[in-house]
């Protein structure tokens, strides 16, 4: 049974490039979110998705970044125009739908690390 | 959404127990408590989760007064592989309020 799978795991990007993450969550998990660590804080999160709808996305900034959780396959971040602010630790995480007694349980991915050069 | 607050560090020696208190005081109704451990350049990883009085696990405790305002995790006899930052959550996924929110976490260090 895999776990959230997050790739790449480490992502170079230049000033003013597109910066995609992508996100499988575990087999069954409907729910999705993204949070992102910078150096030395906490997890601050920024979006949540349920399969094709975004259902909050008040920690996202307003330009620049998307997040989409398709039918079919993975759930993605995009940034564009990355700028050097934006280099961080990207994690999704998963959770079950309607699994009693474990409301608020996310499963959380490796992460994504992001290097805006 | 309920705030939580954390120490910002705690030190400990192996085979100690080590208690790790979180204050939630805007908790509401439908929120549970959950616990994530966090190392260096890894996903944080489920503790423990709880709604009231008391949860036990293989790995932890978590104690929870009867107004919910705050709880407490416990390690029992710590070893030097817990030395990693622990993260009170406070919410619900099942609603449309599927945000919960992160604490700055607790770094525990745990000597020899």
């Amino acid at each position: 049974n895999a776990g959230v799978m997050q790739n790449p795991r480490h992502l170079v990007r230049r000033r003013g490039q597109e910066a995609r993450l992508r996100c499988s969550p575990v087999k069954g998990h409907s729910h999705v979110y993204w949070y992102r660590q910078l150096p030395e804080e906490g997890l601050k999160f920024m979006v949540y998705l349920q399969k094709e709808n975004i259902i909050d996305e008040s920690g996202m900034p307003k330009e620049r970044f998307s997040a989409e959780f398709p039918k079919e396959g993975p759930s993605i971040l995009r940034i564009q125009q990355v700028v050097r602010g934006d280099s961080a630790a990207y994690f999704c995480a998963s959770s079950p739908l309607g699994t009693p007694g474990l409301d608020g349980t996310q499963y959380f991915g490796p992460g994504t690390r992001l290097l805006v050069l | 959404l309920a705030k939580t607050t954390q120490p910002i560090s705690m030190d400990s020696y192996e085979g100690q127990e080590v208690n790790i208190t979180c204050s939630h005081n805007n908790i509401a109704t439908n929120d549970y408590i959950t616990w994530y451990q966090q190392f260096p350049s890894q996903g944080p990883r489920f503790i423990i989760q709880g709604y009231k009085t008391k949860v036990t696990n293989e790995v932890a405790s978590l104690f929870i007064p009867a107004d919910r305002k705050s709880s407490t995790l416990s390690l029992p006899r710590v070893s030097l592989s817990d030395t990693a930052v622990y993260y009170c959550l406070v919410g619900a996924s099942n609603t449309n309020a599927g945000k919960s929110t992160f604490g700055d976490g607790t770094t525990l260090t745990v000597k020899p």
